[in-house]
């Protein structure tokens, strides 16, 4: 089945700062690969996917790489906030694992003011 | 549109017992999938539900089962409770492909004694 590793672990970073969170995935045939925020206390809420035929998606501040060959996807946040403080998980999925996620181990971003 | 909602947000049993959680998907939503977090595993995928079917299944035993209702509404059982089953029990609702947005619910915290 699907394995996903995802680094670092933990991440902490000014205000205003970028931060850059890695997953790895082990199935060739995944073609969906979503992120998704979890805050204290709540159930993780998607932030952004991207999908197998694009290299690269954004939304403000936000953006998502994907290299195929290296089976790699990458999150990015620019200018980060205080309130981009949570924990970040990556997930991968195809038709290959009759279309379920597998999730990383989650990164805990903390953004110092 | 109302969100994904769980019940009861949390719980307490004993090892032996078993424990009945619910999820009441976005409307409109066929799908449902249930996860479990802990701190040591993420998020691992239990099962998914779609129009009354189990159309997938995690690597959990069998004393973890699940079912759906004709109005969506989804339903997981733990039998013969574990310590280990301790963890924070997510339900997600999607439309109908797990490759669409999934909406994750705030969670049901169950810890056994």
């Amino acid at each position: 089945g699907e394995n996903v590793e995802q680094h670092p672990s933990t991440l902490s970073v000014q205000e205003g700062d970028s931060a850059v969170i890695k997953c790895t995935y082990s199935d060739s045939a995944s073609n969906y690969f979503p992120w998704y925020k979890q805050e204290l206390g709540k159930g993780p809420q998607l932030i952004i996917d991207i999908r197998s035929n694009v290299g690269e998606k954004k939304d403000q501040r936000i953006a998502v790489t994907l290299n195929k060959t290296a089976k790699h996807f990458s999150l990015h946040i620019t200018e980060t906030q205080p309130e981009d403080s949570a924990v970040y998980f990556c997930a991968a999925g195809g038709k290959s694992s009759g279309d379920k996620l597998t999730f990383g181990t989650g990164t805990r971003l903390a953004v110092r003011p | 549109k109302a969100g994904v909602t769980q019940t009861p947000r949390y719980l307490i049993k004993t090892r032996g017992q078993q424990v009945t959680l619910s999820c009441s998907p976005i409307s409109g939503h066929r799908s449902v999938s249930w996860y479990q977090q802990t701190p040591g595993q993420g998020l691992q995928f239990l099962f998914e539900y779609f129009s009354e079917t189990q159309r997938n299944k995690g690597n959990f035993p069998g004393r973890f089962s699940g079912r759906q209702f004709s109005n969506s509404r989804s339903e997981m059982n733990v039998s013969t409770l574990e310590l280990g089953d301790s963890a924070l029990y997510l339900c997600a609702s999607h439309r109908l492909s797990n490759q669409e947005t999934q909406y994750f619910g705030p969670g049901t915290r169950l810890l056994v004694l």
